[in-house]
């Protein structure tokens, strides 16, 4: 079974500094997705950034950017000039890319807090 | 369209008691998720449709919920005889299934079993 691992439960980042959330996933698969979902205090997950595991070429969002490591299993995200609006949960996430529907695999979550 | 909204957005009941959530995807998304989150964790994955029909179960889902999505519009969650451990949120996302890796999710239920 697919597992996602994030093992900083909580991070804090000065306003404007930037910020990197670690991530780890467990899987035999070669092709499948990797995401980065934001959960503000409104409860509502984001979609922040995703990745193809056939493109070696990192996803850049505005100030978000990830650090994709296929033969490590690692998906780090590079949080650049952190804003107040940053501050939420993280969660990583995992889905298979294939012709039939795999349910999102979710990592625990990083509590992220910004501080001004 | 204001995307994915879910009713109510919290629910306290009694242990025994039955809840029924709804949730109203995007419009022309045709695949409809539930998930479940409990407190420090990730959501988990409870049920999809594709249309009206129910395509997968997670084992979490036990005989006492039941999923319906009988337009393949709306669906319902419904949670008999509740248990202390059924408090959780509980998350609807929907996606089009030409661009199934992006979900859209509501801001979900919390469910309080007292």
């Amino acid at each position: 079974a697919q597992t996602v691992t994030q093992s900083q439960p909580e991070m804090s980042v000065q306003e404007a500094e930037t910020v990197t959330l670690s991530c780890t996933y467990d899987t035999s698969e070669s092709d499948y997705y990797l995401f980065w979902y934001k959960q503000p205090p409104s409860r509502q997950m984001i979609l922040v950034i995703r990745q193809e595991a056939y493109k070696q070429q990192n996803a850049t969002e505005n100030r978000f950017s990830v650090n994709f490591q296929k033969a490590a299993k690692s998906f780090s995200l590079k949080i650049s000039d952190s804003q107040l609006g940053d501050a939420a949960m993280y969660f990583c996430a995992y889905r298979l890319m294939n012709s039939g529907n795999t349910p999102l695999v979710f990592g625990k979550g990083t509590r992220l807090s910004v501080i001004a | 369209d204001t995307g994915v909204s879910q009713d109510p957005r919290h629910k306290i009941t009694k242990r025994g008691q039955n809840v029924t959530f709804r949730c109203d995807p995007i419009s022309e998304h045709n695949r409809l998720y539930w998930y479940r989150q409990t407190l420090g964790q990730g959501p988990e994955f409870l049920t999809y449709f594709q249309n009206e029909a129910q395509l997968e179960k997670s084992r979490l889902l036990s005989d006492r919920f039941s999923a319906e999505r009988p337009k393949g519009s709306f669906s319902t969650l419904e949670i008999q005889r509740t248990e202390q451990g059924d408090s959780a949120m509980y998350l609807c996302a929907s996606s089009f299934v030409e661009t199934n890796e992006k979900l859209f999710f509501g801001s979900g239920t919390q469910l309080s079993v007292l």
